[in-house]
């Protein structure tokens, strides 16, 4: 199946920081990018649908200044998480449809960030 | 509004057979989806249904009623490693994934 990795797999930092996670389709093209963020025990809550040469379309109570989404390729796509605060530790995953009609997404293996 | 119900945990026993149900109501529907998800890590893709019936891969089956807005996934002959988190998703008519809480499943010896 497709490939989709995720950079880096686990980051901690201190309060007030930047931290980027890269998310790669790795042998395909990928126009759209699905950014997702999930608490222990819960759903997957949909943050954004990052869109390869456009603006990216957040979903209903995401910041969009603050969560800043960069699909600058067909293979790579960016979320960089601004001035970071506890609140915001969580699990990142993106995801990647291979086909015009979605029918299946590939995830990255995930970025747990851990914020101090 | 949209809404997929799946129970929070389910417990069986190693080596036999557990059936996990999802209920939706979506706008639009394009698909449903079960992925399998161990702690810690991303969802895996299990199964794909958009018509109504049952689909078997392997130890795996996934069957969907969309009258009913019913699925559910049959595993079979269950396994140590098959202790997961067991998640059911929708495509809604953007082709957007709306996503159930997970069903956590634990197997015992």
């Amino acid at each position: 199946g497709a490939v989709v990795s995720q950079h880096p797999s686990r980051v901690i930092c201190k309060s007030g920081t930047s931290v980027k996670i890269e998310c790669r389709s790795l042998d395909f093209q990928a126009t759209t990018m699905f950014w997702y963020r999930q608490f222990p025990k819960k759903s997957l809550m949909l943050m954004a649908t990052s869109n390869e040469g456009s603006k990216a379309t957040y979903e209903q109570g995401v910041e969009k200044d603050k969560f800043l989404i960069n699909h600058a390729s067909l293979t790579l796509s960016t979320l960089t998480v601004t001035s970071a605060h506890p609140e915001d530790s969580s699990f990142y995953i993106c995801s990647a449809p291979t086909s015009v009609d979605y029918n299946e997404q590939f995830f990255g293996p995930g970025t747990r960030l851990t914020v101090l | 509004g949209q809404n997929i119900d799946q129970p929070t945990e389910m417990t069986a026993t190693e080596g036999a057979i557990v059936q996990i149900n999802c209920t939706y109501q979506t706008s639009g529907f394009n698909g449903l989806f079960w992925y399998q998800q161990h702690a810690g890590e991303a969802p895996t893709f299990l199964s794909y249904n958009v018509l109504d019936g049952l689909e078997e891969k392997g130890r795996f089956s996934s069957f969907l009623s969309r009258s009913k807005g019913y699925s559910y996934l049959l595993l079979k002959e269950l396994q140590m490693k098959d202790s997961a988190s067991y998640l059911c998703a929708v495509g809604d008519s953007n082709y957007q994934l709306i996503w159930g809480a997970g069903t956590k499943l634990i197997i015992k010896p």
